[in-house]
C-alpha cells in the first residue's frame, strides 16, 4: 500500500458542485500540503499545514479550502467549482520535528475536471 | 519568468545514452529538490542536495551554488527511466514554499 494515498484518483464534476478530495498518510509525518499542476506551469503550493491547529495558505489558495482532521488525514475542498480549477491535485508530506530534513513524499495524484 | 528554469523542455535518446537535464535558479536557496514523475502521474523524489553531488544507482545530482546551476545525470539509460524530471528549489526564506520548474520529459527508445 502506498504511504500518500489520495482519493479520488479521477472525478470529473461540474461547475458549481462542491468536491473533496482526501490524502491520508502512514508515514508518522507532520507536514502536509496540497499542490496543483496545470500543463506547462510547475507545482503551485495551495495550502500546507504543520499539524492540525497550523494550517497555511499557499500561493494559490482563493477558491480553495482544507481541513486536517487528524495528523494523518487533510483534505482540499473546492466549495463551489469552476472550470479553470480542472488540474492534477497532488498531496505531499514532510517529516517530523526536528528529524525533518525537507524531503517530500508525493501521493498519486487526483485528475480533477470541471465542465 | 519562472524563477526555475529547466532545460531541455524534451529530451529523446536512445537505450543507453548518457543523459543530462539542467536546472537553473534565480532565488538563494536552501536545497534543491530533483523529482521523477511517471506517466501514471505519480511524482516520487529522487534527491535532494544543498552542495556538491549525489549518487543513486544510475543516477546523479550535482549542484553548483555559486552558479545557481544544478544538473541530473542518467547512465546507461533504460526504457524505464523515461519519465518527466521535474527539478524544484526550496528558498532559504519562507522555505515551506518550493518553486518548481516545468519538467524536462525524457524518452529512451529501446
Amino acid at each position: 500500500d502506498a504511504d500518500v494515498t489520495q482519493t479520488p484518483r479521477n472525478r470529473i464534476t461540474k461547475t458549481g458542485k462542491r468536491i473533496m478530495l482526501e490524502c491520508s498518510q502512514t508515514k508518522g509525518h507532520d507536514r502536509m500540503y496540497w499542490y496543483r499542476q496545470d500543463p506547462g506551469l510547475g507545482l503551485r503550493l495551495i495550502y500546507y499545514s504543520f499539524d492540525v491547529k497550523d494550517i497555511n495558505k499557499g500561493e494559490i489558495s482563493d477558491g480553495y479550502s482544507v481541513s486536517r482532521q487528524a495528523q494523518a488525514k487533510f483534505s482540499l475542498s473546492l466549495e463551489s467549482a469552476i472550470p479553470n480549477q480542472t488540474a492534477l491535485y497532488f498531496c505531499a508530506t514532510g517529516g517530523v520535528g526536528e528529524t525533518y530534513t525537507g524531503e517530500l513524499f508525493f501521493g498519486e495524484g487526483s485528475r480533477l475536471t470541471v465542465l | 519568468k519562472n524563477e526555475v528554469e529547466q532545460s531541455p523542455q524534451n529530451l529523446t535518446a536512445q537505450e543507453g545514452e548518457f543523459i543530462t537535464i539542467n536546472c537553473s535558479y534565480s532565488v538563494g536557496i536552501s536545497a534543491l529538490h530533483w523529482l521523477q514523475q511517471h506517466p501514471g502521474g505519480g511524482i516520487v523524489s529522487l534527491f535532494m542536495l544543498s552542495s556538491g553531488k549525489k549518487k543513486h544507482g544510475r543516477l546523479i545530482a550535482t549542484i553548483n551554488i555559486q552558479e545557481k546551476h544544478s544538473s541530473l545525470h542518467i547512465t546507461a539509460s533504460h526504457p524505464r527511466d523515461s519519465a518527466v524530471y521535474i527539478c524544484a528549489a526550496r528558498p532559504n526564506f519562507g522555505n515551506e514554499k518550493l518553486t518548481f520548474g516545468t519538467g524536462t520529459r525524457l524518452t529512451i527508445i529501446p
